[in-house]
C-alpha cells in the first residue's frame, strides 16, 4: 500500500523568509503525480502545486516549487518570501495513473509570523 | 456552479440518529470521491465513483456507511446509527478525466453527541 509521510507536523517561518516542508511517500509504483495541497482554516483544500513522476524537472508556480527526488522517493516544498496568507496546514499527496484514491499525510502546520 | 459544494456545511446529531451529507461536483467531473478527516489529520479515503459506478468502497470505516450516486452527477453519502467516533469532517472531490488533481469542497462538519 502507499504511504505518504510529512515528519513536520508544525512549521514556523518569518515572513518574507523562505521555508521547506517535507515529504516522502512509499510505492512500488513508476509512474503517479505528486502533490501540495494547502487547508486555510476554513477547511477547503486548494491545489498548490502538483508534479508528474515522469518528468524530472521540478514544478514551479509563482513563490512555491518542489525538490522531486524519485529514486529518494522525496518531494518538498519549498515557498519562498513566505507571506501571512501562506499561514495554512499543508498537505502531500499521491496518486497513481491507475489507482483511484488519492493518499495524503498527516499534514504540516505552517505558521507565518510577521 | 463553480465548484464543488456540500451541504449542510455543519450537522448535529444525536447518537443512533441517520445522517445524510450531499455532494455536488463540478459539471462534467467524471470522479467523485469522499473523505473522511479527523481533527488535526489528514483526510482518509473512504470510497470513490467514476460515473454512476462505485468502483471502490474499501476505506468505508463500517456497513453503518453508505454511499451512493445514481445518475452519476450529485452523490450523498449515508451514516446509519451515528457513533461519536464518526464526528469528523467529511470531504467531497471530484477530478475530471485523466487528470490526477482533485477538486474539493469545503466539507460537512458533522458532530455526534
Amino acid at each position: 500500500a502507499q504511504t505518504v509521510t510529512q515528519s513536520q507536523p508544525e512549521m514556523s517561518v518569518q515572513e518574507a523568509e523562505t521555508v521547506t516542508l517535507s515529504c516522502t511517500y512509499d510505492t512500488s509504483e513508476s509512474d503517479y503525480y505528486l502533490f501540495w495541497y494547502k487547508q486555510p482554516p476554513s477547511r477547503q483544500m486548494i491545489l498548490v502545486i502538483r508534479q508528474e513522476a515522469y518528468k524530472q524537472q521540478n514544478a514551479t508556480e509563482n513563490r512555491f516549487s518542489v525538490n522531486f527526488q524519485k529514486a529518494a522517493k522525496s518531494f518538498s516544498l519549498k515557498i519562498s518570501d513566505s507571506q501571512l496568507g501562506d499561514a495554512a496546514m499543508y498537505f502531500c499527496a499521491y496518486r497513481t495513473y491507475n489507482n483511484n484514491d488519492m493518499r495524503f499525510g498527516a499534514g504540516t502546520r505552517l505558521t507565518v509570523k510577521p | 456552479g463553480a465548484g464543488v459544494s456540500q451541504s449542510p456545511r455543519y450537522k448535529v446529531a444525536k447518537r443512533g440518529q441517520d445522517v445524510a451529507l450531499r455532494c455536488d461536483p463540478i459539471s462534467g467531473h467524471v470522479s467523485l470521491f469522499w473523505y473522511q478527516q479527523a481533527l488535526g489529520q489528514g483526510p482518509e479515503f473512504l470510497t470513490y465513483f467514476q460515473n454512476e459506478a462505485q468502483l471502490d468502497k474499501s476505506g468505508l470505516p463500517s456497513d453503518r456507511f453508505f454511499a451512493e450516486r445514481p445518475e452519476g452527477s450529485v452523490s450523498t453519502l449515508k451514516i446509519q446509527r451515528t457513533q461519536q467516533e464518526d464526528s469528523a469532517v467529511y470531504l467531497c472531490a471530484s477530478s475530471p478525466r485523466n487528470t490526477g488533481e482533485l477538486f474539493f469542497g469545503e466539507g460537512s462538519r458533522l458532530t455526534v453527541l
